[in-house]
């Protein structure tokens, strides 16, 4: 049973416009959700982060919204430059140090110039 | 920011034979590490916990004699794939958690091991 999901295996947009990444969760325990960029034959990289007590948090071009009574979050990417095509996760876990995480199966974003 | 390494970067052996991974972290000590696999256009899975000074905790259906870990110092743990066959090939990811403070977990992940078993 996959307690986090990412539905859509792919996406494309233009250059300049926003990338709206979604992921949804099953496990109500969860408490901390981050966003990794993978790009292939190399490990993940940390995006952003949020805790269950925000709805919203911002980093630069990154911004993540949590929608904890729906159990969804989604990433924006805005505005998506060609530099930001490569694998995106979604991962969660339980509030506190050291927690595991589970991943979604992530989405592939390709920004075209 | 925190650094995780990992070596070797990729591997080919042949069946049956054993091969280790290392993972370390750099610039701070993690007392827990995380190993996880990945196959083609799939999820990270998480393998197992490795936790310095006692024994791994593996998840629901990793042969633990399999896939032997050690985290012998606050820096440093090994993956062991033993007897490998051409099943185990995937990539091997590790990653080390490092308190921030006032936030949660921030995991590091290291680049990564390719293993291809012939």
């Amino acid at each position: 049973d996959q307690q986090v999901k990412q539905n859509s295996p792919s996406l494309s947009v233009q250059e300049g416009r926003i990338s709206i990444l979604n992921c949804d969760y099953t496990n109500s325990m969860f408490d901390y959700f981050l966003w990794y960029k993978k790009y292939p034959a190399e490990g993940p990289t940390f995006l952003i982060s949020i805790s269950s007590i925000k709805d919203k948090n911002e980093d630069g071009r990154f911004t993540v919204f949590l929608n904890k009574s729906a159990k969804h979050l989604s990433l924006h990417i805005v505005p998506s430059q060609p530099g930001d095509s490569a694998v995106y996760f979604c991962a969660a876990s339980p509030y506190g140090a050291n927690s595991k995480l589970t991943f979604g199966k992530g989405i592939t974003l390709s920004v075209r110039p | 920011g925190a650094v995780v390494s990992q070596h070797p970067s990729w591997v080919i052996c042949k069946s049956g034979t054993s091969v280790k991974i290392e993972c370390r972290s750099l610039d701070f000590q993690a007392t827990t590490m995380f190993w996880y696999r990945q196959f083609p256009k799939q999820s990270l899975m998480l393998m197992a916990t490795s936790n310095e000074g006692s024994k791994a905790t593996y998840e629901q259906g990793v042969e633990k004699d399999k896939f032997l870990i050690n985290h012998a110092s606050l820096t440093l743990s090994t993956l062991t794939v033993t007897s490998a066959h051409p099943e185990d090939s995937s990539f091997y990811i590790c990653s080390a958690p490092r308190l921030r403070r006032g936030t949660n977990n921030e995991q590091f992940f290291g680049p990564g091991t390719r293993l291809t078993v012939l």
